[in-house]
């Protein structure tokens, strides 16, 4: 069964701190795979995608980055304002999107 | 450019009702995604529609239904709601699938 796991539930971090979120994945037949964060009472903003293992994007404090059983987002000298709710999906052979169940990244100033 | 609207925002409805939610695509995206988020099961795909046409379906009952119109509008409804159907329902649009979906703030559902 086609499945997204994402690790932590939640990370606490010191403003500045580096560290990575992880989302592992079975599924047959990768399309691709998404990133988007979400902030309470809004819907998923979206931040990368990622198609074939090697591949990195960036974006500010972000970079991602895949292989073939996960990602990794990594986020350098983390703001405040990146405090909110981290998703992965991945596309399936079908097309369709299998969400993992989010990390709640907390940055304290 | 304007994002995707959804309405309303917010909506509460009686167990047996049915309701419709309404999405507006941003202009010149042609696939328009539903999917229910709960927090027990997080973010669970409903349908998609692409230029009129469902091209996907999750796994949900039959209750749940979907069209998209000419210009892309969509809307979905939930027939005999069930107290289990409260959850934030959220539309997404796209150029096309392998493009990143761009969310509307979703419609807030609460059945009692």
């Amino acid at each position: 069964e086609d499945q997204v796991t994402q690790s932590p539930e939640a990370l606490r971090l010191q403003e500045g701190e580096s560290s990575s979120l992880n989302c592992s994945y079975t599924v047959s037949g990768l399309r691709g795979l998404f990133w988007y964060r979400q902030d309470p009472g809004k819907g998923p903003e979206f931040l990368f995608t990622l198609y074939s293992a090697g591949e990195e994007k960036e974006k500010e404090r972000l970079k991602a980055t895949l292989t073939k059983k996960e990602s990794f987002l990594h986020i350098t000298a983390p703001k405040p304002e990146d405090s909110a709710t981290y998703l992965c999906a991945v596309m399936d052979s079908n097309y369709q999107l299998i969400w993992g169940a989010g990390t709640k990244l907390i940055i304290k100033p | 450019k304007a994002g995707v609207t959804q309405t309303p925002r917010y909506l509460i409805k009686t167990r047996g009702q049915q309701v419709t939610l309404s999405c507006s695509p941003i202009s010149g995206h042609r696939s328009v995604s539903w999917y229910q988020q709960t927090p027990g099961q997080g973010l669970q795909f409903l349908f998609e529609y692409f230029s009129e046409t469902q091209r996907n379906k999750g796994n949900f009952p039959g209750r749940f239904s979907g069209r998209q119109f000419s210009n892309s509008r969509s809307e979905m409804n939930v027939s005999t709601l069930e107290l289990g159907d409260s959850a934030l329902y959220l539309c997404a649009s796209s150029y096309d699938r392998y493009y990143g979906y761009t969310f509307g703030s979703g419609t807030r559902l609460t059945v009692v």
